[in-house]
This record gives C-alpha cells, structure tokens and sequence, in this order.
C-alpha cells in the first residue's frame, strides 16, 4: 500500500515567518514529488514539483527531497495570510500507469 | 495553454436520482483523465482513470461509473445516487511525458444528495 503522510495541522504561522510543511512517503519507487495549494472550497493548484535530491526554490517557495529518507518538505518564506490553505503533497512511482499518491493535507493558517 | 472545463460548478440532487458530471480539456491531445472525489475534511480519493477514448480504469468499486467518449472529455455518472455521494469532485488531467508527467484539476463540481 503506497501512502503518504502529512501532519493534518493545523499549522499556524505569524505573518512574515518562515512556514514548514512536511511529507513522508512509503514507496521507494516514488520519482516525481508535487505540492498542492489548495484553498478552502477550491480545487488543487500546483505549486512545486521535485525530482531531485536537494533543494529547489521558486519565489517564496522552496521545495526539498531526501529520497534517502523518503521525505519531502516545503518551505514558504515570509509567509502571507494569503497563504493560508491546506498544502497537499503528492508522489509518484515511475514506469506504469501515473497515479499520483496524495497526502490528506496539511491546513496552514498564517495570522496577522 | 491548457485549460479543464467542468460542470456544473454545484449540484444538489434527491437520493435515487441520476447524476452527470462532465470535464472537458483544451489545448492538449490525447490526455490522462482523472477523477477524484473529496468528501469533507477528508483526502483525495482517485474514482477512475483513462489513458484514452473508451479505456477507464476504476479504482474503487461503488455505484458510479465514468465514460470517455471523445479524447479530451470525460464523464462521471450515476444511476441511482447515494447520501455517501455527497462531496467534491474534481476532474484531472495530465500528458504523459516521463518523470515530468504533471497533474492538473478542474475547477470541480461540488455535489449534495439529500
């Protein structure tokens, strides 16, 4: 059974912190990590993906991977309360059908 | 640029009655069709999947049923809807394309059986 696991939170941040999300993922042959916004009443909106080893940034956000210990993270600089929503992590095994395996998600409330 | 149509946004139906739900995609060929269902307060949960016209893999066993009739449509239905159907649904598509093979959702359709 593939599973990936997120603290449900939530996870509250005071405006302009650094916010952390963090995955676990049970599938060695996982290959192609995402995280997913996804604000309250809405359908998931792609924020990041990771392929790699390392760390990757784009703005605000900094993904990393550890597929040493199956571990996937966020990071949301100088967080927004703008960013408050649930973060969804999701992973995908190479070769065969793509079905990604999605966390349920962590919320994230980021106060003024 | 790709876009994924859904509709309708919301629906509220009587237990018993039929359901249809369509997705659309623009601006891809030959697409990965996907659709989830979120209940509340809960996760993702993948109902079917089609890597082509008339080709749907189902996940999970229930009352509903999906067909792609055309390349870049996909369809959700029900018979005889259930109370346990209530939730969110989300349609999704990707292209396949390796390691960078991306999933994208519709703005989905929000159901309430009463």
């Amino acid at each position: 059974q593939k599973e990936v696991e997120q603290n449900s939170g939530p996870l509250s941040v005071p405006e302009g912190a650094i916010a952390s999300l963090n995955c676990t993922y049970s599938d060695r042959g996982s290959q192609s990590f995402f995280w997913y916004r996804q604000y309250s009443g809405k359908s998931p909106e792609l924020i990041m993906s990771i392929y790699s080893n390392g760390d990757k940034e784009d703005g605000r956000f900094t993904a990393q991977l550890n597929k040493a210990s199956q571990y996937v993270s966020l990071l949301i600089r100088d967080s927004q309360p703008s960013d408050s929503a649930t973060y969804l992590c999701a992973a995908v095994a190479s070769g065969g059908s793509y079905i990604p395996t999605f966390g349920r998600g962590t919320s994230l409330i980021v106060h003024p | 640029s790709q876009t994924i149509h859904q509709w309708p946004a919301t629906l509220v139906q009587p237990v018993g009655s039929p359901l249809s739900l369509e997705c659309t995609v623009e601006g891809t060929s030959n697409p990965n069709l996907y659709w989830y269902r979120q209940a509340a307060g809960r996760g993702l949960q993948l109902l079917f999947y089609s890597v082509g016209i008339g080709q749907i893999s189902s996940e999970v066993p229930q009352n509903l049923s999906a067909s792609r009739p055309q390349d870049r449509q996909f369809i959700l239905s029900s018979k005889k809807l259930l109370l346990s159907d209530s939730g969110f649904y989300l349609c999704a598509w990707s292209v396949t394309g390796g390691l960078q093979e991306t999933q994208y959702f519709g703005p989905g359709t929000r159901l309430l059986v009463l």
